[in-house]
């Protein structure tokens, strides 16, 4: 079946440091990839994706890259704020499939 | 437009009572999906509704839940009785059926249950 390794956490950093947060996946197929967040108080949203290999996604600074040759597609943000803080969950969708497959989330702080 | 709504935003019931969760989605979106997140681990797939009709139920997790989604609208996930290992965060997703595609999945905040 469908699987996703991510980080585990906590993480925390300074503002303005370098974010990375390694998510690795197994799937039978093309699957889509997807980086969701979730701020305090607040319900999972989309912060990134990508359909198909080398596509990169981006979105608020953050980038991640689909890489096929590795299973990986690791979120990045080269200098992260005080708003950055929050969990971040990395997760697949099969071909033709509806359901999200999830890691475990990888909860980030940022002090100022 | 309002986004995904969940009620209540916390639960705590002890062990055995009865616990009803509600989802109301997105207006307009046919497809509806609940997940779970246990002790901090990786949210896992539920359920998912299309309209009224449960499309795929396999990730219930066994015979004490239940899920409704009376007159394609808003949706219900009861736990009955509720044991020790239910506490988490359930999410309540929506979602349009775009020609062959599934499109994006937008969330609720989620209502965390605890049980004592």
């Amino acid at each position: 079946g469908n699987s996703v390794t991510q980080m585990e956490g906590p993480v925390t950093l300074s503002e303005e440091a370098f974010l990375t947060i390694n998510c690795t996946y197994t799937a039978t197929g093309y699957p889509s990839l997807f980086w969701y967040v979730q701020y305090p108080g607040e319900g999972l949203q989309l912060l990134l994706k990508a359909t198909k290999a080398d596509d990169k996604g981006s979105n608020k600074g953050f980038e991640a890259t689909y890489r096929k040759e590795t299973t990986s597609f690791h979120l990045e943000k080269g200098s992260v704020q005080v708003s950055d803080s929050a969990v971040y969950f990395c997760a697949l969708r099969g071909t033709n499939d509806y359901k999200l497959s999830f890691g475990a989330g990888t909860t980030v702080t940022v002090r100022a | 437009e309002a986004g995904v709504t969940q009620f209540p935003s916390h639960s705590v019931i002890e062990k055995g009572q009865t616990v009803t969760l509600r989802c109301d989605p997105i207006s307009g979106h046919d497809n509806l999906y609940w997940y779970r997140r246990v002790m901090g681990k990786e949210i896992k797939f539920l359920l998912h509704f299309v309209k009224e009709s449960k499309q795929d139920e396999s990730g219930m997790p066994n015979n004490r839940f239940l899920a409704e989604r009376t007159g394609g609208t808003y949706s219900t996930l009861k736990v009955q009785p509720a044991e020790l290992e239910d506490s988490g965060v359930y999410f309540c997703a929506s979602s349009t059926t775009g020609g062959s595609t599934y499109n994006e999945q937008f969330f609720g905040p989620g209502t965390r249950l605890t049980v004592l």
